[in-house]
């Protein structure tokens, strides 16, 4: 089966911009869930989609947002970028909730 | 919520030593453990999982141990490799949701 993956793979972005992330979990799985990794606060949990619902959700500004659509395929949304939002951006998919299969992520850097 | 802490953040052993990762968590909800490697520029890669209803497992030179009363878990590398050079981070879930939360992570420098 082929991985997770994920694009763009890097995105520049200027403060006040908004983004959009994509990501295609392994065939079969429903759930994927979305995370922030930075130096500084590490691998930070931003929320999980399964079946097209928003599952759960971290302690994040509601500038973040995301979707999954029926093929499972997700997409997250940051709008009015900050200049800490550059990060790492990584999403796992999931067949049972437990085992989470990360993607090669996309890095945002914001100026 | 939960809190994972880890330890130690970097560790250095030499080829062939064993590695040891400490973790600890604050939710008792929690029942599932999982640890990644992280090589430099890769993604998290999946190297090792216990439940709690499991007190320790093994796969080939990696280990994981559990103790549900004490809420801490660990990582036993042993006869390490130049390719066990990575960041590793532990996590835990919290109850039944799929949401982990992840230790800090330890810097692994297995020197030749």
């Amino acid at each position: 089966k082929a991985g997770v993956t994920q694009t763009p793979r890097y995105l520049i972005k200027t403060r006040g911009q908004q983004v959009t992330l994509s990501c295609s979990p392994i065939s079969g799985h429903r759930s994927v869930s979305w995370y922030q990794q930075t130096p500084g606060q590490g691998l930070q949990f931003l929320f999980e989609y399964f079946s097209e619902t928003q599952r759960n959700k971290g302690n994040f500004p509601g500038r973040f947002s995301g979707r999954q659509f029926s093929n499972s395929r997700s997409e997250m949304n940051v709008s009015t970028l900050e200049l800490g939002d550059s990060a790492l951006y990584l999403c796992a998919s999931s067949w049972t909730s437990d085992e989470q299969f990360f993607g090669p992520g996309t890095r945002l850097t914001v100026l | 919520g939960e809190n994972v802490e880890q330890h130690p953040s970097t560790l250095s052993v030499q080829e062939g030593d064993s590695a040891v990762i400490k973790c600890t968590y604050s939710d008792s909800a929690s029942n599932y453990f999982p640890w990644y490697k992280q090589e430099l520029g890769k993604r998290p890669q999946l190297i090792i999982d216990i439940r709690s209803n499991v007190g320790e497992k093994k796969d080939q030179r990696i280990a994981v141990t559990l103790n549900k009363t004490a809420k801490h878990f660990s990582l036993h590398i042993t006869e390490t490799q130049p390719e066990d050079s990575a960041v590793y981070f532990c996590a835990a879930n919290t109850g039944t949701a799929s949401k982990l939360t992840f230790g800090t992570g330890t810097r692994l420098q297995v020197t030749l």
